[in-house]
């Protein structure tokens, strides 16, 4: 089976605008969950997605939104970005969302802005 | 607020000796508790999942144990290989909105 894929791998973007990033979990996998790496602040979860609905969420502003797709695809997008946006972007996905399952992360995306 | 701390945060070693990585949490009402490693530029990768009503989990040279009560866990790395460089993550699934915390992370460098 095909891994966790995140797209892009790098991104420049510049203060105020906005990008979309895009998870395709291993096949079968219903959950798609998102986090946020940074030096300073270290991994931070954002949201959880499991069967097109938003099942969890992190404490970030309301810039910062995601959706799935039918085929357990995510997509993450933020507005407006901020200097402090500057992180890398891991997704994760799970067979059933289940607590006791283990997580399969993506290589993520790293995203600068300028 | 749960606050979850790994010490030390860096860690170098000769390869072929035994270590453990620490990883303390101060809210014991935890789902369970996860070890991964992250390789530089890469992903992370699950290594071992502890419920909480569980003591330990092994996994070839790896063995995690929790204790709860006391807000705990460490993982145990036996006969180390340069491979095993990577830095290593805990993260505890809590109770109340099932979220993960993370820790910071202990970089380990085995040497040759």
């Amino acid at each position: 089976k095909a891994g966790v894929t995140q797209t892009p791998r790098y991104l420049i973007k510049t203060r105020g605008q906005q990008v979309t990033l895009s998870c395709s979990p291993i096949s079968g996998h219903r959950s798609v969950s998102w986090y946020q790496q940074t030096p300073g602040q270290g991994l931070q979860f954002l949201f959880e997605y499991f069967s097109e609905t938003q099942r969890n969420k992190g404490n970030f502003p309301g810039r910062f939104s995601g959706r799935q797709f039918s085929n357990s695809r995510s997509e993450m997008n933020v507005s407006t970005l901020e200097l402090g946006d500057s992180a890398l972007y891991l997704c994760a996905s799970m067979e059933q969302g289940a607590t006791n399952e283990k997580l399969f992360f993506g290589s993520g995306t790293q995203l600068s802005v300028l | 607020k749960q606050e979850v701390t790994q010490i030390p945060a860096a860690l170098s070693v000769p390869e072929g000796e035994n270590l453990v990585l620490n990883c303390s949490f101060t809210d014991s009402a935890i789902y369970n508790l996860q070890w991964f490693r992250q390789d530089p530029g890469k992903g992370l990768t699950s290594l071992l999942l502890i419920q909480s009503s569980q003591r330990e989990q092994t996994s070839g040279r790896l063995n995690a144990s929790l204790d709860k009560s006391s807000g705990r866990s460490t993982l145990y790395i036996a006969a180390s290989q340069p491979g095993d460089s990577a830095t290593y993550l805990c993260a505890v699934r809590m109770d109340s909105n099932y979220q993960l915390i993370w820790g910071a992370g202990t970089k380990l460098i085995i040497k040759p």
